[in-house]
């Protein structure tokens, strides 16, 4: 079954404490990419990555950081997480080249700092 | 630059009441557009999307939307609205470059009995 596996699904962690959400796809896709998802701000682009070794930044890159060293998988990393980054977070991939390839969604992370 | 926008952040109507979804995009491109449902503690899964050719798409779940150019609009619709379809929407775009995707706000579905 192709699908985008997140871990962990809920994580309550204090401030400054650092963490790693992980992200697996199964369908050999090159694109891939994190959101956070906040009330009345749909979801916003933190980093994207197109292929193994290569990242950029997304719209709300601070505070994260990304690595893809494997094509499968793509971690989010929060160095020092802080309260602004309560939020639920999705990871996505998409297939190849073209506009009309849609991404396919884990099921989320929901993550708490306090 | 593009840019989506839904108007309505909650959305009520009654179990077999039409469904209306607004969607307005802004793209400096042809724009390939989608509609994704969010249920409760779930991840986005994609209802339709336009991309070229026929103007209305259909989907999954019976919902359909209508790509008018001339208005920048991509409403979803539905003729009779189920308890099951209860959930949260987003509307989103891609225009040119390596595909990136701007989602709107979302829109938030209560079917009421």
């Amino acid at each position: 079954e192709a699908q985008v596996t997140q871990n962990p699904r809920y994580l309550i962690t204090v401030t400054g404490k650092k963490l790693t959400v992980t992200c697996s796809q199964n369908m050999n896709h090159e694109y891939m990419s994190w959101y956070r998802q906040d009330p009345g701000l749909g979801l916003r682009q933190i980093y994207y990555s197109m292929n193994v070794e290569v990242t950029d930044k997304g719209d709300v890159p601070e505070g994260y950081k990304v690595s893809r060293k494997e094509k499968r998988n793509f971690p989010l990393i929060l160095e020092s997480p802080s309260p602004n980054q309560t939020s639920l977070y999705f990871c996505a991939s998409r297939g190849p080249p073209g506009r009309d390839t849609e991404a396919f969604f884990g099921q989320g992370t929901r993550l708490t700092v306090v | 630059a593009q840019s989506v926008t839904q108007l309505g952040s909650h959305v009520s109507v009654s179990e077999g009441a039409l469904v209306l979804l607004r969607c307005n995009y802004s793209s400096s491109v042809p724009p390939y557009l989608f509609w994704y449902v969010q249920y409760p503690n779930q991840g986005l899964q994609l209802l339709l999307k336009y991309t070229t050719g026929a103007t209305l798409v259909k989907g999954i779940n019976g919902f359909e939307a209508e790509f008018k150019k001339s208005e920048t609009s991509f409403h979803l619709t539905k003729p009779s609205a189920h308890m099951s379809d209860a959930a949260e929407y987003f509307c989103a775009v891609t225009s040119g470059g390596y595909q990136k995707v701007t989602f709107g706000t979302g829109t938030k579905l209560q079917v009421i009995p």
